[in-house]
């Protein structure tokens, strides 16, 4: 059974660029959820995707937009970065969207210049 | 807004020593999980807790779910170093979110 995986590991941006973050869910899974953890916090939704539609969303700008596709792997895109959007981007799937337990992935760390 | 608020905020102890963490709100939730997370890594599911009153044990872990499905706490008993990493308790509340807290930090000193 093959895990989460989160690519890239680390990236470094300047602030109004834009970037993209991918997620490989775990063999099975149909929901991909999204989160934002900042340092010495615990991590913020962002949105989440089952089956390939946006199922809900945090309190999170529209220039943080995602993508789910068939094989349930997902993106995260952020535009017009900010410094405060340096940050851990965790992604988690899980079997189902209710309230199915959540398996993350290592994370991409985000650093905004 | 649902929060969770974790009690406390850091913790270091020595190895051997017992300590309680706690995870609280003022909304009911239908489950609550306990996460650990060490560095570089995400965090790891440890425990679901669904029923009020629920009593769960992970080798030395204990976790419990309030009567009222507002509250949970950790404990562990004779702590050793590789106890040390983040736990975040994170809550369900029959919607599409998981919502966490800001984690209380432990480390154990050998």
């Amino acid at each position: 059974e093959t895990g989460v995986t989160q690519s890239p590991t680390h990236l470094i941006k300047t602030r109004g660029q834009q970037v993209t973050l991918r997620c490989s869910s775990q063999s099975g899974h149909n929901t991909v959820s999204w989160y934002q953890q900042a340092l010495g916090q615990g991590p913020q939704f962002i949105f989440q995707y089952y089956r390939e539609e946006e199922n809900g969303r945090g309190n999170f700008p529209p220039r943080f937009s995602g993508l789910q596709f068939p094989n349930y792997s997902s993106e995260l895109n952020v535009n017009a970065l900010e410094l405060d959007d340096s940050a851990l981007y965790l992604c988690a799937s899980s079997l189902d969207f209710n309230n199915s337990p959540l398996h993350f992935g290592n994370g991409t760390r985000l650093t905004v210049t | 807004t649902q929060l969770l608020e974790q009690s406390p905020q850091f913790l270091s102890i020595q190895e051997g020593e017992n300590l309680t963490v706690y995870c609280n709100s003022s909304s009911v939730f239908s489950s609550l999980q306990w996460y650990r997370q060490e560095p570089g890594e995400g965090p790891v599911l440890l425990v679901t807790v669904v029923t009020g009153g629920e009593v769960k044990k992970l080798k030395r872990l204990t976790f419990q779910f309030g009567d009222a499905r507002k509250d949970s706490s950790l404990h562990i008993t004779a702590a050793q170093p590789g106890d040390t990493g983040l736990y975040l308790c994170a809550g369900d509340n029959g919607g599409f979110k998981t919502i966490f807290g800001a984690g209380t930090r432990l480390f154990v000193k050998a």
